[in-house]
């Protein structure tokens, strides 16, 4: 059974703080996204990647988060420096497009709280 | 401005009846409408998807709609189950052809069935 992994589940750091979160996609996935869910704002779609090139990141805060996607079984969301505001559940997905969207796998999800 | 409305108010319907979730938005063209279920602590789980030129499509006990004169998408869940409670999320995206994606998340329904 293919699944999206997500690495740390749970995550607690200091303000100013780096944080690396990583996700492995289902293999064969061409599409990687990464959203962030909070109560406030619910589910907002930061960036995504296709074929490993990054097609949109106009949801992400530039000055401080970063989108990778090193090789096809990884892909890297950083966020330098951290700060309280960014305390959410980051998830990532993937899923097979060519234009449109279909389904869309969701990974567990990385819970982040910046004290 | 562009909204996506769900019902704000959780939903609790008796077992064995019909659940009906109502996905409003405006200012919107969608090429297709997605539903998604999330229990708590996880990621959203893809349940139907609806293209703009399809009035209705099913899926076992699910039924979704989408009127795209009233700018709405009904999902229905028949023969209710407890297992069924859950938070529903309806997704819409504009995107045509091999466009980048825009796709946006309402802020999703708690539906709880009792026995």
């Amino acid at each position: 059974d293919a699944r999206v992994t997500q690495t740390p589940r749970h995550k607690v750091t200091e303000m100013g703080q780096e944080v690396t979160m990583r996700c492995q996609p289902i293999l064969g996935h061409n599409t990687v996204f990464w959203y962030r869910q909070t109560m406030m704002q619910g589910l907002e779609l930061l960036a995504y990647f296709r074929n490993r090139a990054p097609l949109d990141d106009s949801g992400m805060p530039k000055d401080r988060f970063s989108a990778e996607m090193p090789d096809a079984t990884l892909a890297t969301l950083k966020i330098q420096p951290s700060e309280p505001r960014d305390s959410a559940v980051y998830f990532c997905a993937s899923g097979t497009t060519t234009g449109a969207i279909y389904e869309q796998y969701f990974g567990p999800g990385t819970r982040l709280t910046v004290t | 401005s562009q909204k996506i409305e769900q019902n704000s108010e959780a939903l609790n319907i008796q077992e064995g009846k019909t659940a009906t979730l109502t996905c409003n938005y405006t200012n919107y063209s969608p090429a297709y409408l997605q539903w998604y279920r999330q229990d708590p602590g996880r990621g959203p789980v893809f349940l139907l998807l609806i293209r703009e030129n399809e009035k209705e499509k099913r899926k076992e006990r699910l039924k979704v709609t989408f009127d795209t004169t009233l700018k709405q998408s009904l999902f229905h869940i028949t023969a209710s189950q407890p297992a069924d409670s859950a938070t529903y999320l309806c997704a819409l995206d504009e995107v045509r052809g091999s466009s980048a994606s825009k796709i946006i998340f309402g802020s999703g329904t708690r539906l709880s069935i009792r026995p």
